[in-house]
C-alpha cells in the first residue's frame, strides 16, 4: 500500500528539548517536504527536497532543520523548540518536482512546546 | 497580501443544495491549480486539478478565470459527507504549491 508515515502522531515538549519528526515514504518519490499548518495561515512550507541530499529552504525555514540521506526519508529537526513552532506539521511527497504530480501528504504530527 | 485567500465561512448548506466559492491570487505567474480537501485537521487530499478551460469530477466543477485572478469550486447535490475544508492551492513556475486558509463547508440534513 502506498503511504507517507509520519512519527510521532502527537507531542508535547519543552522548550529548547531538540526533537525529530520522522517522515517516511513507499512510493519512490523524489520531492518531499514539510509544512506546518497554523489557524488562518494555511500550510506553509518549511523546506522541501528535490532528491537526495538536495535540501532547500521554504517559506519558513527558521527554527528548522532537514536531511534527505535516503531517498525515503526526510526527518524534520527542531534543535531547541519554542513555543511559537507549536502547530500541525505535515510531510509530503510527489514523484518529481512537476507541480502536475499529485502530491500526497502525511497523517500529520501534533506539536506542543510549553 | 496573501499569495492565495479564500472565504474562511463556513458555509452552511442544506443537504441536497448547491454551493459555490472562490479563491483569489495575486500572482499572475500562476502555473497550475488545484482544490484539496482537508477533513477535521486531517491530512489535505487532492480534490481536482482546475484546468482553463473548467473541469467537471462528478458533483464537483472547478473554473480558472485568469484575467480577474481567481478559481472557483461548485459542489451540486451536497451530501453530508461534503463537510470538510476546501484548500485552495497555486504553484508557481518552480512547483512550489501555495496554499490558502481553507473555506470551511458544513452540509446539514
Amino acid at each position: 500500500e502506498a503511504q507517507v508515515t509520519q512519527n510521532p502522531r502527537y507531542l508535547i515538549t519543552v522548550t529548547g528539548k531538540k526533537l525529530t519528526v520522522t517522515c517516511s515514504q513507499n512510493m519512490n518519490h523524489e520531492y518531499m517536504s514539510w509544512y506546518r499548518q497554523d489557524p488562518g495561515l494555511g500550510l506553509r512550507q518549511i523546506y522541501y527536497s528535490m532528491n537526495v541530499e538536495v535540501t532547500d529552504k521554504g517559506d519558513v525555514p527558521e527554527g528548522y532543520k532537514v536531511s534527505r540521506k535516503e531517498k525515503r526519508n526526510f526527518p524534520l529537526i527542531l534543535e531547541s523548540p519554542s513555543p511559537n513552532q507549536t502547530s500541525l506539521y505535515f510531510c509530503a511527497t510527489r514523484l518529481s518536482g512537476s507541480p502536475t504530480d499529485t502530491q500526497y501528504f502525511g497523517p500529520g504530527t501534533r506539536l506542543t512546546v510549553l | 497580501r496573501k499569495e492565495v485567500e479564500q472565504d474562511p465561512g463556513p458555509f452552511n448548506v442544506p443537504e441536497g443544495a448547491t454551493v459555490a466559492f472562490n479563491c483569489t491570487y495575486s500572482n499572475s505567474a500562476s502555473q497550475s491549480f488545484f482544490w484539496y480537501r482537508q477533513d477535521c485537521r486531517k491530512e489535505p487530499k487532492l480534490l481536482m486539478s482546475v484546468y482553463s478551460s473548467g473541469n467537471e469530477d462528478g458533483r464537483f466543477t472547478a473554473q480558472l478565470n485568469r484575467a480577474s485572478q481567481y478559481i472557483s469550486l461548485l459542489i451540486r447535490d451536497s451530501k453530508l459527507s461534503d463537510s470538510a475544508t476546501y484548500l485552495c492551492v497555486r504553484t508557481d513556475s518552480w512547483g512550489k504549491l501555495q496554499f490558502g486558509a481553507g473555506t470551511q463547508v458544513v452540509v446539514t440534513p
